[in-house]
């Protein structure tokens, strides 16, 4: 099955600095992408996805990027605002359309 | 904006009894899944649900656990005899032929 690896576990940044999640994929079949962002006691709530014929997308404040050559896809958030802390989850779709997610990073924004 | 709706919110349960834990997802919506999560851990995959029958499961979806579509808006997890490992939020979803992923609000299962 699909094994994703997901990096840093926890990350701090200054309000305003960008944030950066770093993911990895091993079935090269997975297709989709999604970001989750979970904040505490609630259900993950996709925040941005990209697909594999795709290379880089970008919402606002937020940009993924996908290299299917070397199986991994970031998040970039730009101009960090104290909402933006929460646990982000990277995921991957394989052909069997079960979803596995990274371990998942806590991002924290000091005002 | 259509939800997937979760019942009930919270459940406490002794160790050893049975838990159903209730999802209504989407109308139109194919797929159906369940997803755990320990407090503190990453989202687990359960089940994957899909034309009235299991398409795919974890080895943590053990013969403690089933699933049913038992009319045409419920899709429900049972766990016959929890364990107090079994704590968790369960969350339930559902996506149609699309692959966007739509998830409950989460069911907290609190095992004693």
């Amino acid at each position: 099955g699909e094994n994703v690896e997901q990096h840093p576990s926890t990350l701090s940044v200054q309000e305003g600095d960008s944030a950066v999640i770093k993911c990895t994929y091993s079935d090269s079949a997975s297709n989709y992408f999604p970001w989750y962002k979970q904040e505490l006691g609630k259900r993950p709530q996709l925040i941005i996805d990209i697909r594999s014929n795709v290379g880089e997308k970008k919402d606002q404040r937020i940009a993924v990027t996908l290299n299917k050559t070397a199986k991994h896809f970031s998040l970039h958030i730009t101009e960090t605002q104290p909402e933006d802390s929460a646990v982000y989850f990277c995921a991957a779709i394989p052909h069997d359309y079960k979803l596995s997610f990274g371990a998942g990073t806590t991002v924290t924004v000091r005002a | 904006e259509p939800e997937v709706t979760q019942t009930p919110s919270h459940q406490v349960t002794q160790m050893g009894q049975e838990v159903i834990l209730r999802c209504v997802p989407i109308s139109n919506h194919l797929y159906f899944y369940w997803y755990r999560q320990i407090l503190g851990q990453k989202v687990e995959f359960l089940v994957s649900f899909y034309n009235n029958e299991i398409s795919e499961k974890s080895e943590i979806f053990d013969d403690q656990f089933s699933v049913e579509r038992p009319d045409g808006s419920n899709f429900t997890l049972k766990i016959r005899s929890t364990k107090l490992e079994d704590s968790a939020m369960y969350f339930c979803a559902s996506r149609s032929g699309a692959n966007v992923l739509t998830f409950g609000a989460g069911s907290r299962l609190t095992v004693l």
